[in-house]
């Protein structure tokens, strides 16, 4: 099985744009979760999804957007990029054991 | 909401010497508290991971202590290899699905010397 896969690997963006960062797991986990890291911060999440059709916020929303249509797929949306916005994104999906996995992660670059 | 403090951010030992790393967190309601790994330019990885009802739990040459009073847990690596050099995650959460997403330590690079 893939797992867990995220698109695009890398993106350099222009300040105003939007873009949408693809995340999809195979694994049938009911919650999924968007996180960004930052050098000195760690990771932050940004919005959360118990199961299809509900998301939460976390630490980190505004600015962002997602939606949960079905189990596999969790998109996160950013409607006018902005230079703060430049960092490593990671979406993440766990199991009834709490435990999380992660994505490898696309690079985005706002300039 | 919860904050999670690690340290050291950065610590070099010497290949074979154990490698200790301290997390304190503020949310007496967490209580799963996992362990990731991440090399450079790679996903972070769990390594272990413990909950509230148990002290202590071993994976090898990794351990992780948890105190509840205190509200501290540390990660053990004994007999330290190169191959053990990364970025050290320690997070914290309240369970029930694992629905509210982890809350992260700032991390720390652990080097070995050889």
């Amino acid at each position: 099985t893939a797992g867990i896969t995220q698109a695009p690997t890398s993106q350099i963006l222009a300040a105003g744009r939007s873009m949408t960062l693809r995340c999809t797991q195979d694994m049938r986990h009911n919650a999924m979760y968007w996180y960004r890291q930052d050098l000195g911060l760690g990771l932050r999440l940004i919005h959360y999804s118990n199961t299809a059709g509900t998301t939460g916020k976390g630490e980190v929303p505004d600015g962002y957007s997602v939606s949960r249509a079905n189990t596999d797929d969790f998109p996160l949306t950013l409607a006018s990029a902005v230079p703060s916005q430049t960092s490593v994104y990671f979406c993440a999906s766990s199991d009834h054991t709490d435990t999380q996995y992660f994505g490898p992660g696309t690079r985005l670059t706002v300039l | 909401g919860e904050n999670v403090e690690q340290h050291p951010s950065t610590l070099s030992v010497q290949e074979g010497d154990s490698a200790v790393i301290k997390c304190t967190y503020s949310d007496s309601a967490s209580n799963y508290f996992p362990w990731y790994k991440q090399e450079l330019g790679k996903r972070p990885q769990l390594i272990i991971d413990i909950r509230s009802n148990v002290g202590e739990k071993k994976d090898q040459r990794i351990a992780v202590t948890l105190n509840k009073t205190a509200k501290h847990f540390s990660l053990h690596i004994t007999e330290t290899q190169p191959e053990d050099s990364a970025v050290y995650f320690c997070a914290a959460s309240r369970t029930g699905g694992g629905a509210d997403g982890l809350t992260f330590g700032k991390g720390t690079h652990l080097i070995i010397q050889p």
